[in-house]
């Protein structure tokens, strides 16, 4: 058991809808990174957090934005849903440092239609 | 962008040893090279991770070339458990950059 918990866990949407996704970090972990997995591909980086601050950003658009709250959870947020946003949502979390272990919840897949 | 390449997908036999490959000929020096495993439904799981030396743990071990621009995941004795797409990434910065992994078939 990860200790990451992602909600919901399944979600459909129609085009132009915004959408919010949470998760709650591993206890102890002050970082979040958010993953976006298209069906048969590799997670790719959407951005990640550290003490409630945006750190790193891989290549997506400004509408998909975040928050990291006190207790290290964290959210995303995707305004003006694009067919192609239908995907896995997956959140990570770690200590902080590229040498550390990263803990992923189980995802939340979107669907929009 | 740091990238790693993989085979698309693998075969074992039960019980025995399984060699993931993986180049990463871009990797900078600080990078960290970690694996992890995906089942279908699941999120990724952390497997092992490594700088320069060898790595051993309970699930695997990792070779690492010493240009550090390969590097191979073995499971000592593959079990059913272990079918899954395995990834292989690099930890640069603020981020792991996934390649578009292994899938792992492990015939009884």
């Amino acid at each position: 058991e990860t200790g990451v918990t992602q909600s919901p866990t399944h979600l459909i949407k129609t085009r132009g809808q915004q959408v919010t996704l949470r998760c709650s970090s591993q206890s102890g972990h002050n970082t979040v990174s958010w993953y976006q997995q298209a069906l048969g591909q590799g997670p790719q980086f959407i951005f990640q957090y550290y003490r409630e601050e945006e750190n790193g950003r891989g290549n997506f658009p400004p509408r998909f934005s975040g928050l990291q709250f006190p207790n290290y959870s964290s959210e995303l947020n995707v305004n003006a849903l694009e067919l192609d946003d239908s995907a896995l949502y997956l959140c990570a979390s770690r200590r902080t440092g590229r040498a550390t272990e990263a803990f992923f919840g189980q995802g939340t897949r979107l669907t929009v239609v | 962008d740091a990238k790693t390449t993989q085979p698309n997908s693998m075969e074992s036999n039960e019980e025995e040893p399984v060699h993931l490959p993986c180049n990463h000929s871009t990797i900078s020096g600080t990078d960290y090279i970690h694996w992890y495993r995906q089942l279908p439904s699941q999120g990724p799981e952390y497997v092992i991770h490594g700088l320069t030396s060898n790595v051993n743990n309970r699930m695997a071990s990792l070779a690492i070339a010493e240009d550090r621009k390969s590097s191979t995941l073995i499971l000592h004795r593959a079990t059913l458990r272990d079918a899954a797409v395995y990834y292989c990434i690099l930890s640069t910065g603020n981020q792991f950059y996934f390649g578009t992994g292994t899938s792992l078939t492990v015939i009884p």
